[in-house]
């Protein structure tokens, strides 16, 4: 069967810092994966999705960015993090095909101090 | 912009109650629809799966899609404390991607 493993699963930054969150998948290949955040008490929005190694599309500009150097990661990262970069961040995979559905790791629940 | 709309809530039942969750989207093509559970602060957790008009049902749980209507519902039979979450509705657009509602929050109350 099919996991998902999202890292760390909270996180305290200050403004100004770098970001990493990595999300890893097994027991599939090739899966759609993508970026969420979700701000507290609000809906999903979408940061980023890959249907394929090195393919990334980005849904929203910010200064966020996420990379997929191998088919089953997927990476967000940032250079200098903002106040308004705090939220909970989910890593999701799917099959990618029309009758799929979206299947999220853990989160990552980020505080920029 | 095509958008899945769901009304914030909070819905409030009693313990034993249907629960009674809707969902409207606009874009005509969807024809994927998906229903998730998220407790707080947790991630969201797939629960209902619908493709075709009618009912579908698992458990206590049942899923109506009407796409006449472009209308989903779900349907939370003998509600208990423990289903006391925000519930999502999502549908699949052309392109395959998954278009989400705000979510609904459901309070079961003993």
């Amino acid at each position: 069967s099919q996991t998902i493993h999202q890292w760390p699963a909270t996180l305290v930054q200050p403004v100004g810092s770098p970001l990493s969150l990595e999300c890893t998948v097994e027991g599939t290949s090739n899966p759609n994966l993508y970026w969420y955040r979700q701000a507290a008490g609000r809906g999903l929005q979408l940061l980023f999705y890959s249907v394929g190694i090195g393919q990334i599309s980005s849904e929203v500009p910010q200064n966020l960015s996420a990379s997929r150097p191998q088919d089953r990661q997927f990476i967000l990262s940032s250079k200098k993090l903002l106040l308004s970069d705090s939220g909970f961040y989910l890593c999701a995979w799917s099959l990618g095909d029309r009758d799929s559905p979206l299947h999220f790791g853990n989160g990552t629940r980020l505080t920029v101090t | 912009q095509k958008e899945v709309e769901q009304n914030s809530g909070p819905l409030s039942v009693p313990e034993g109650a249907i629960a009674s969750l809707n969902c409207t989207y606009s874009d005509r093509v969807s024809q994927s629809f998906f229903w998730y559970r998220q407790y707080s602060g947790k991630s969201p957790e797939l629960i209902m799966s619908i493709y075709s008009n009618g009912d579908k049902e698992d458990g206590r749980f049942t899923a109506q899609l009407n796409k006449a209507s472009q209308y989903v519902s779900l349907l939370i039979r003998d509600s208990q404390p423990s289903d006391s979450a925000t519930y999502l509705c999502a549908a699949t657009n052309a392109g395959n991607m998954l278009t989400f509602g705000g979510g609904t929050r459901l309070m079961v109350k003993p």
